[in-house]
């Protein structure tokens, strides 16, 4: 029951920012969006999450569009470490997570 | 200083068994959870309890029991193992206005 839709994979070339994009065109007023990861054999990992700004933390930033329909996790300067399973997921504060397929990132020497 | 911490690691057991998994967060949360992910990395919520008072109960088969003694502690009980129960099981907390969820590093349960 996933609300949004990711690419299954992405590279992205270490020291480089790696563009996570994520859509959800059917989001509600009072849903935020998340961003989990999760490397290999551990357990999930929470990023950042925003409702209509952007959003920037110590470990990545989150853009997401006016009409809040697309959102994009940036991790502007990806190293070997962030290899891992990207989840976007949509939810409002009183909900479940619900965990999609996610896009698995591997990040290149 | 483990924030979410979860034992045993590893679990292997035979079918029909009854086995338990512990979960214990030293992060002063209201709110703690079961997911499990299956051998296909599907990632799913079973259980979430708040203050000892079951919140969310997804379609689990009833074999599964979460027990929370305390506010720190959330332990899955599973009778007559079968062989789909083989999954990692990992446990969460969140605060109550929290919107970060601090998951445990997970128990591979393996049922032969």
């Amino acid at each position: 029951d996933a609300k949004t839709t990711q690419p299954p994979s992405m590279d992205c070339a270490e020291g480089r920012a790696a563009n996570l994009p994520c859509n959800h065109s059917t989001i509600s007023g009072n849903e935020y969006v998340y961003w989990y990861r999760q490397i290999h054999s551990q357990g999930p990992q929470y990023i950042i999450h925003g409702l209509k700004n952007n959003e920037t933390n110590e470990m990545a930033s989150l853009i997401i569009t006016e009409d809040r329909k697309s959102s994009t996790l940036i991790l502007p300067h990806a190293t070997l470490r962030d290899t891992a399973v990207y989840y976007c997921i949509v939810r409002a504060s009183n909900e479940k997570l619900t965990f999609g397929t996610g896009t698995r990132l591997t990040i290149i020497p | 200083d483990t924030a979410v911490s979860q034992t045993p690691k590893y679990l292997v057991t035979q079918m029909g068994n009854d086995k338990s998994i512990k979960c214990e967060q030293n992060l002063g949360h209201d709110t703690m959870y079961w997911y499990k992910q299956d051998s296909k990395k599907f990632l799913k919520i079973m259980f979430s309890y708040n203050n000892k008072e079951l919140i969310i109960n997804e379609t689990v088969p009833n074999r599964f029991s979460p027990k929370s003694p305390d506010k720190a502690h959330l332990n899955l009980h599973i009778n007559s193992l079968e062989l789909g129960d083989s999954a990692v099981y990992f446990c969460a907390s969140g605060g109550t206005d929290s919107f970060e969820q601090y998951f445990g590093p997970g128990t591979r349960l393996t049922v032969t």
